[in-house]
C-alpha cells in the first residue's frame, strides 16, 4: 500500500519557469511533510518541511502548498533554475511519542530545467 | 555540519554471503536511519533505531537485521544475501524530539551477483 503517491515521475521545466510536483497522502495520522532534494551521487538533503497546520510555507524561490481537507501537498519551485535539476521526493511521517519517526516517501519526481 | 558516513560507495558481493553495511554520524543523534532506494519505488524504510541498542523494525525488515553497539554506528545486516537485495542503501540520522530532520549518508550501492 503506497502511502504517499507523487506526480509526475518526471517533469522538464524551461528556465525562469515553475516547477510544481504534487503528493498525495492517505494516513490522517501524518504531521509532518518534508520535501527532500537528490542529486547524482548524493544522499537526499531536506529542502523545504510544512506541518498541517499552516497552508502555505515559502523558503526563497521553494513554496509548500498544503490542503489538508483533500490531504495533498505540493512544492512548487519559483524561478526555476538549471542548478534545481535534481530528483525532488515528498515524504510523511507521524509522531511516535517522542522516539524516531521514519519517513514514508513518495517514488520521486525527477527535474530537468532546459537552459 | 552533519556528517552520515557509509563505509563503502559500492560493493559487489555474492549470493548467499553474510554482508555488513556501516554507517557512522558524528553529531551525537539519538535516531539512526536504514533505507534503501530503487528507481521508481522512491526510499523504503528497513529499520530504525533511537537508542543504543534499541530497534524497530520499518516497512521492509525482511532479509535483513541491523545492530546499533554504540550510538554513533547503525550497522545494516544481510544475514544471506540475495539478487534482489541489489540495491542503493542509505543511512540517516536525526536528533530525538524537535523537527524530524533527517541527514543522509551518500549510499552504498550494492550488487548481489
Amino acid at each position: 500500500q503506497q502511502q504517499v503517491k507523487q506526480s509526475p515521475q518526471s517533469l522538464i521545466v524551461q528556465k525562469g519557469g515553475i516547477s510544481i510536483i504534487n503528493c498525495a497522502y492517505e494516513n490522517t495520522a501524518f504531521d509532518y511533510f518534508p520535501w527532500y532534494q537528490q542529486f547524482p551521487g548524493k544522499g537526499p538533503a531536506l529542502l523545504i518541511a510544512i506541518r498541517p497546520d499552516v497552508s502555505e510555507k515559502k523558503e526563497g524561490r521553494f513554496t509548500i502548498s498544503f490542503n489538508k481537507s483533500a490531504k495533498q501537498f505540493s512544492l512548487h519551485i519559483m524561478d526555476s533554475q538549471p542548478g534545481d535539476s535534481a530528483t525532488y521526493f515528498c515524504a510523511a511521517s507521524m509522531d511516535s511519542g517522542g522516539g524516531a519517526d521514519g519517513l514514508t516517501f513518495g517514488k520521486g519526481t525527477h527535474l530537468i530545467i532546459q537552459p | 555540519d552533519v556528517k552520515v558516513t557509509q563505509s563503502s560507495r559500492y560493493l559487489v558481493k555474492r549470493t548467499g554471503e553474510k554482508v555488513f553495511l556501516e554507517c557512522v554520524q558524528d553529531m551525537d543523534h539519538e535516531n539512526m536511519f536504514w533505507y534503501r532506494q530503487d528507481p521508481g519505488l522512491g526510499l523504503r524504510l528497513i529499520y530504525f533505531s533511537y537508542d543504543v541498542k534499541m530497534k524497530e523494525k520499518g516497512d521492509i525488515p525482511e532479509g535483513y537485521s541491523v545492530s546499533r553497539e554504540k550510538k554513533e554506528r547503525f550497522s545494516l545486516i544481510l544475514e544471506s544475501a540475495s539478487t534482489n537485495q541489489t540495491s542503493m542503501y542509505l543511512c540517516a540520522s536525526s536528533f530525538r524530539g524537535g523537527e524530524n530532520i533527517q541527514y543522509f549518508g551518500a549510499g552504498t550501492r550494492l550488487s548481489v551477483l
